[in-house]
């Protein structure tokens, strides 16, 4: 069973839509959160990085991690044609070696 | 701005040959990675790098060897590339830190015929 655990999709939404995008994991160790982004031919980049439970929001996009349920969440409001991409989630513990969701691809429909 | 150059976008090679990945980075990071991504099993590191000359396994090192000589480069090196190493190779660099970000490249597609 792989420690993260996220929904490849493809999903694909129309214009204005609200996004959910989600990740479970199994390691309790894990403490830090963040959530990237990659465009088409492009290496990720951060989006979202948050410590404990609860809500993080950033103009359209908001993360949320449950510790309790091990899911963390990203919700985009408002999506726009150039959200499409593909979204990580990726997590770790105090050292430095993150470990990455497969990735959801996401299509924003004009 | 950070920022993580790789020596290739594109690269072909052949069964049996020798293949060396270059990365570098401008912002005097203590971190860097390789990771390679394949569709239905996302980013898997295959070696990491916590200082010149220091380095550690990942999830999937086998035929893969790696070198630090320099703090701004470090290189994934195939000893003799299988079909199966056919992939998107992806470098980063952090910051040693809890906190700390990991800045990617723009990756290098390598098919091994």
């Amino acid at each position: 069973q792989k420690e993260v655990e996220q929904d490849p999709g493809p999903l694909s939404v129309p214009e204005g839509a609200i996004v959910s995008l989600n990740c479970t994991y199994s390691n309790s160790a894990f403490q830090y959160f963040m959530w990237y982004r990659q465009y088409s031919r492009k290496g990720p980049e951060l989006l979202m990085y948050t410590y404990s439970s609860g809500n993080k929001e950033d103009g359209r996009f908001t993360a949320q991690v449950d510790k309790s349920s091990k899911y963390i969440s990203l919700f985009i409001r408002d999506s726009q044609p150039s959200d499409s991409a593909t979204y990580l989630c990726a997590m770790k513990t105090s050292g430095s070696r993150l470990t990455f969701g497969e990735g959801t691809q996401l299509t924003v429909n004009p | 701005d950070v920022k993580v150059t790789q020596s290739s976008r594109y690269l072909v090679k052949r069964t049996g040959e020798k293949v060396f990945l270059e990365c570098v980075q401008d912002m005097d990071h203590e971190n860097m990675f390789w990771y390679r991504q394949d569709p239905g099993l996302g980013l898997r590191l295959i070696y990491f790098s916590y200082d010149v000359k220091m380095k550690e396994k990942g999830d999937i090192p086998e035929g893969y060897s790696v070198s630090r000589e320099k703090k701004e480069r470090f290189s994934l090196i195939l000893e003799s590339a299988s079909t199966n190493q056919t992939s998107m190779y992806l470098c980063a660099s952090s910051l040693v830190g809890a906190y700390n970000e990991q800045f990617f490249g723009p990756g290098t597609r390598l098919t091994v015929l």
